[in-house]
């Protein structure tokens, strides 16, 4: 069992290039979650999806897009890089059958946007 | 304003029983106490969590008072690789049904050989 995966683990972007994050899961997790994490600011929600081809929005969901067409991955597109968007991104799952609150995060993405 | 009070730093010696504090300004009945911990440079990492009644899994244990207002974590034998921040979460289990989580400041444990 791999658990969480991300790729790549670090990128370096101009702003206004474009990029996508990739998380794949093997535990047939129904959710899965986009985080951010930033000094002080702690960890926030970008977007979520409840299952295969459905998603929604977080907290901080403008500057993304994610798609979730196959239930083991979620993908987090940056259209237009900003360098707001330099942090540390965290993908996240959980089973249907435990409460909400019980997430298995990835090892995490660092994007630095220049 | 309800707080969740967590010591900013603690230290432990390695295979000795580190045991983490926290804090609730107030909670009421449907809010469960949440234990995180990230590693540095890893991503977070669930551990336990609990209602009212002590629990234990095969990571730690974690001691809930009567009043629920606090708790600990407790880590009974602790090694190096338990170095992290913990994150001690007070969570409303009828809230937002997608589980967004939510981290405060945490408390750095440092086990020393």
């Amino acid at each position: 069992n791999a658990g969480v995966t991300q790729t790549p683990k670090f990128r370096v972007l101009k702003t206004g290039q474009s990029m996508t994050l990739l998380c794949a899961q093997d535990m047939n997790h129904e959710y899965m979650y986009w985080y951010r994490q930033d000094p002080g600011m702690g960890l926030r929600l970008i977007h979520y999806s409840v299952g295969e081809g459905t998603t929604a929005k977080g907290e901080v969901p403008d500057g993304y897009n994610v798609s979730r067409l196959k239930k083991q991955n979620f993908l987090l597109g940056l259209e237009s890089a900003a360098p707001s968007q330099t942090s540390v991104y965290f993908c996240a799952s959980r089973t249907s059958q435990t409460g909400p609150y019980e997430q298995y995060f990835g090892p995490g993405t660092r994007l630095t946007v220049t | 304003d309800a707080k969740t009070t967590q010591p900013p730093s603690m230290d432990c010696a390695e295979g000795r029983a580190a045991n983490l504090p926290c804090n609730h300004s107030t909670i009421s009945g449907n809010e469960y106490v949440y234990w995180y911990r990230q590693i540095h440079s890893q991503g977070p990492q669930y551990i336990i969590h609990g209602l009212k009644n002590n629990e234990t899994n095969e990571m730690a244990s974690l001691i809930i008072t009567e009043d629920r207002k606090s708790s600990t974590l407790i880590l009974p034998h602790a090694t190096l690789r338990d170095t992290a921040v913990y994150y001690c979460l007070k969570i409303n289990a009828g809230g937002t049904s997608y589980g967004k989580l939510t981290f405060g400041q945490g408390t750095i444990l440092t086990v020393h050989p």
